[in-house]
């Protein structure tokens, strides 16, 4: 079936640092990606997404491109904050009219000051 | 309402019992899923609605689950004679969902179910 494999974490940086949170996925259709934060003490929130091969999702300085030829949708932030220190979720949408999504297992992210 | 709301928070029950959880989602949104985030797991897909079509059961894990959702608003899934290894937090999310549109949820805050 389809699945969702992130990066194993905890990530620890520090301020201004570049970050890259990898997922790779496995699905047997055309799915659409999303990325996922949780902050402490918060519920989940949509970060970005993409529906199709090549699209890039940003937010907030997040980005992530659909690569369906190395079915991945790496996160990336070019400077990240002490505010962005929170769980990331990578996940897919599986294709048709069920829209469930397949998780991967969160990668959490701390930085420091 | 702006969001989408669960309650109780927190849940605490003596193993054996049924518990009912409630989700009420964002006015509108024709799409409700319930998910369960155990420590150190991913979240688990438990059963989906979408508008007045059967649910997707597919994630239940055991015929002490159930849900319902009355009226296509506000949902309660009820886990009947809990155990241990239904202590998690419990999540539900609303979606709009026209034609062949993909959107992303909006999560409510979640309830944190404690058998003991």
């Amino acid at each position: 079936g389809d699945s969702v494999t992130q990066m194993e974490g905890p990530v620890t940086l520090s301020e201004e640092a570049f970050l890259t949170i990898n997922c790779t996925y496995t699905a047997t259709g055309y799915p659409s990606l999303f990325w996922y934060v949780q902050y402490p003490g918060e519920g989940l929130q949509l970060l970005l997404k993409a529906t199709k091969a090549d699209d890039k999702g940003s937010n907030k300085g997040f980005e992530a491109t659909y690569r369906k030829e190395t079915t991945s949708f790496h996160l990336e932030k070019g400077s990240v904050q002490v505010s962005d220190s929170a769980v990331y979720f990578c996940a897919l949408s599986e294709g048709g009219n069920n829209r469930k999504l397949i998780w991967g297992l969160g990668t959490s992210l701390a930085v420091n000051p | 309402g702006a969001g989408v709301s669960q309650s109780p928070s927190n849940k605490v029950t003596e193993k054996g019992k049924d518990v009912e959880l409630r989700c009420d989602p964002i006015s509108g949104h024709t799409a409700l899923y319930w998910y369960r985030q155990s420590l150190g797991q991913g979240l688990e897909f438990l059963i989906y609605f979408q508008g007045n079509s059967a649910p997707d059961k597919s994630g239940l894990p055991s015929d002490r689950f159930s849900a319902e959702r009355t009226g296509g608003s506000v949902s309660t899934l009820t886990i009947q004679r809990t155990q241990q290894e239904d202590s998690a937090v419990y999540l539900c999310a609303s979606s709009s969902f026209i034609g062949t549109g993909t959107y992303g949820y909006t999560f409510g805050s979640g309830t944190r179910l404690t058998v003991v």
